[in-house]
């Protein structure tokens, strides 16, 4: 089982819809999560951080959590084509002292016009 | 706003050179990290920092080594560079503390000929 799954995709959602991304864990004592946009080319770009359950919102953006089914997800609200990139979610496991991200391999979103 | 800077978008270069990659960041932060990204594989760790002069080893160190002199840069080193090690190479930095995310420099882009 790899440590932090993610959807490869693509997810096509429609502009001015709600685009869902999912990611599961493994390590059940994992702190803090992370969500990255990269565009093609380009580097990570941080988006959201979220640490505790529950939802977390910035503008469009929520970022919710579930520790007990060890999942985090991002929902983009009112999805714009520049909305268009690679979604990585990144944990930080105990397994590794809490020292690293473990990156999921992202999903990818298309938000059509 | 955290900027981490790496020397070089593109670089080209061939078998059996020595290689050094570059990374500034100018907020003072204790971890530095070297990934390199390819498709289909995600993120893949090469080695980390967590102060000046230390370095521990990440998923994929066979080839490299690094070096950090200084807490504001953290430099990758290819010993004989291999086609194989063709790939985007993404600095990255962040402040001591759990929950503080990684900032990526801007990527540079190896080729090995």
């Amino acid at each position: 089982q790899k440590e932090v799954e993610q959807n490869s995709g693509p997810l096509s959602v429609p502009e001015g819809a709600i685009a869902s991304l999912n990611c599961t864990y493994s390590d059940r004592v994992s702190q803090s999560f992370f969500w990255y946009r990269q565009y093609s080319g380009k580097s990570p770009e941080l988006i959201m951080s979220i640490y505790s359950n529950g939802d977390k919102e910035d503008g469009r953006f929520t970022a919710q959590l579930n520790k007990a089914s060890q999942y985090v997800s991002l929902l983009i609200r009112d999805s714009q084509p520049s909305d268009s990139a690679t979604y990585l979610c990144a944990v930080r496991p105990m397994n590794t002292g809490f020292q690293k991200l473990v990156f999921g391999t992202g999903t990818r979103l298309l938000v059509s016009p | 706003d955290v900027k981490v800077t790496q020397s070089s978008r593109y670089l080209v270069k061939r078998t059996g050179e020595k290689v050094f990659l570059e990374c500034v960041q100018d907020m003072d932060h204790e971890n530095m990290f070297w990934y390199r990204q390819d498709p289909g594989l995600g993120l893949r760790l090469i080695y980390f920092s967590y102060d000046v002069k230390m370095k521990e080893k990440g998923d994929i160190p066979e080839g490299y080594s690094v070096s950090r002199e200084k807490k504001e840069r953290f430099s990758l080193i290819l010993e004989s560079a291999s086609t194989n090690q063709t790939s985007m190479y993404l600095c990255a930095s962040r402040a001591r503390g759990n929950n503080q995310p990684q900032h990526f420099g801007d990527g540079t882009r190896l080729s090995i000929l």
